[in-house]
């Protein structure tokens, strides 16, 4: 079974940009996650969508935004890049986001805000 | 609210020598534990995880995790380290119940194998 995938895998922008990055989760996963690591402040969740919905949101600002599509696959949007957001952004696959179940990640899109 | 300390930034080990990666954490309940690895580069991989049951949990790549309740603690162990061990070691805790898949990742030990 291929195992999750993210693109674009690196993303040069400037400040005030949008950007746009994509996930695909493992076949017959339903719930995608996101996270945000930087050195400074580690991996910190962003949200989880499940069957379409956003079911639990990080704290992190409104610039940052994602969304599911009918097939499982996510999106997420960060817009009005600050030097900040510069991370790799990690994305996650479960099954249907159970109590136990494992969470599956992708390589990451490292993004760079110039 | 929920938490995890990893209390060594960098553990240095020799080959050959058993490891130890320490985890501690806090949540109301029972907790659902998990350690992943990172190499460079890479996003994270699943090594093993506690859910209820047996305190030593076997795992990917010789791993095992000692879970102690009364210490709140989930240790990462290998009897035997290898070079090729080296990367990031990261705790997770999930708390049960509720709408949600969200981890809680401690700020991760790097494993330093010397030959």
């Amino acid at each position: 079974k291929a195992g999750v995938t993210q693109t674009p895998r690196y993303l040069i922008k400037t400040r005030g940009q949008q950007v746009t990055l994509s996930c695909s989760p493992i076949s017959g996963h339903r719930s995608v996650s996101w996270y945000q690591q930087t050195p400074g402040q580690g991996l910190q969740f962003l949200f989880e969508y499940f069957s379409e919905t956003q079911r639990n949101k990080g704290n992190f600002p409104g610039r940052f935004s994602g969304r599911q599509f009918s097939n499982s696959r996510s999106e997420m949007n960060v817009s009005t890049l600050e030097l900040g957001d510069s991370a790799l952004y990690l994305c996650a696959s479960s099954l249907a986001g159970g109590d136990f179940e494992t969470q599956y990640f992708g390589p990451g899109t490292r993004l760079l805000v110039l | 609210a929920q938490s995890v300390a990893q209390p060594e930034d960098q553990v240095n080990v020799a080959e050959g020598n058993p490891l130890t990666v320490k985890c501690t954490y806090s949540v109301s309940g029972n907790p659902y534990l998990f350690w992943y690895v990172q190499y460079p580069n890479r996003g994270l991989q699943f090594l093993l995880k506690y859910i209820t049951g047996d305190n030593l949990v076997k795992g990917s790549y010789g791993f095992e995790a000692e879970f102690n309740k009364s210490q709140t603690s989930f240790h990462l162990k290998k009897p035997s380290a290898l070079v090729s061990d080296s990367a990031l070691y990261f705790c997770a805790v999930r708390a049960p119940g509720g709408a949600t898949n969200k981890l809680i990742f401690g700020t991760g030990t790097l494993l330093a194998v010397q030959p």
